[in-house]
């Protein structure tokens, strides 16, 4: 069964900083990798999604990498600013072969920006 | 864009009501999804619909079941509401498998 974790589950940086967030699964047999957004009390919004095929993905200061064969993922977030603040999560899909086909989510790391 | 509007925001009701979660996607979506997310278990998936009057269990269905009659409207309902199901509630829709999945706001249920 797939597993997907996320650390640390919490994260504190000054404004202005780089980045990392790191998830890791441990079955390397994946379609692709999502990487999602959520603010306190909403709902959770699409930021990358990496094929099994791509190794990064970019949107504007974000940037997802994917090591499949190492079933590692990283979002690099470049000038952190105090509106990234929000609880990132990553989610895996599978092939479409019918023993877990949907997405499998980690548990997030919530990252505080400080002015 | 993609838009996910769930009904309710906040929701209160009581043990052994049926209850119903509302959820439409406005971009003719074929997959849609219902989850509940706890602290410290993160995101369960309930149920989904591959298609207009198509279901499939998810990791929990227990307690819970679904309609989806029309494309862009896709149901949940508690059948009688336990305060084991107080939650958020999360609804998504996604084009076709592969593609990214996009989520409401999430109705946040409190069963008293």
């Amino acid at each position: 069964k797939q597993e997907v974790t996320q650390i640390p589950a919490a994260l504190s940086v000054p404004e202005g900083e780089n980045l990392v967030l790191n998830c890791s699964f441990t079955d390397s047999a994946i379609y692709n990798l999502q990487w999602f957004r959520q603010d306190p009390g909403k709902g959770l919004t699409s930021l990358l999604l990496i094929q099994s095929s791509q190794r990064e993905q970019t949107s504007g200061r974000l940037n997802a990498s994917l090591d499949k064969s190492s079933g590692r993922s990283t979002l690099y977030i470049a000038a952190s600013q105090p509106g990234d603040s929000a609880t990132y999560l990553c989610a895996v899909q599978h092939p479409p072969d019918g023993s877990a086909r949907q997405l499998t989510f980690g548990s997030g790391t919530q990252l505080t920006v400080l002015p | 864009d993609v838009k996910v509007t769930q009904s309710s925001r906040y929701l209160v009701k009581r043990t052994g009501e049926k209850v119903f979660l509302e959820c439409v996607q406005d971009m003719d979506h074929e997959n849609m999804f219902w989850y509940r997310q706890d602290p410290g278990l993160g995101l369960r998936l309930i149920y989904f619909s591959y298609d207009v009057k198509m279901k499939e269990k998810g990791d929990i269905p227990e307690g819970y079941s679904v309609s989806r009659e029309k494309k862009e409207r896709f149901s949940l309902i508690l059948e009688s509401a336990s305060t084991n199901q107080t939650s958020m509630y999360l609804c998504a829709s996604r084009q076709h498998w592969g593609q990214p999945q996009h989520f409401g706001d999430g109705t946040r249920l409190s069963i008293l």
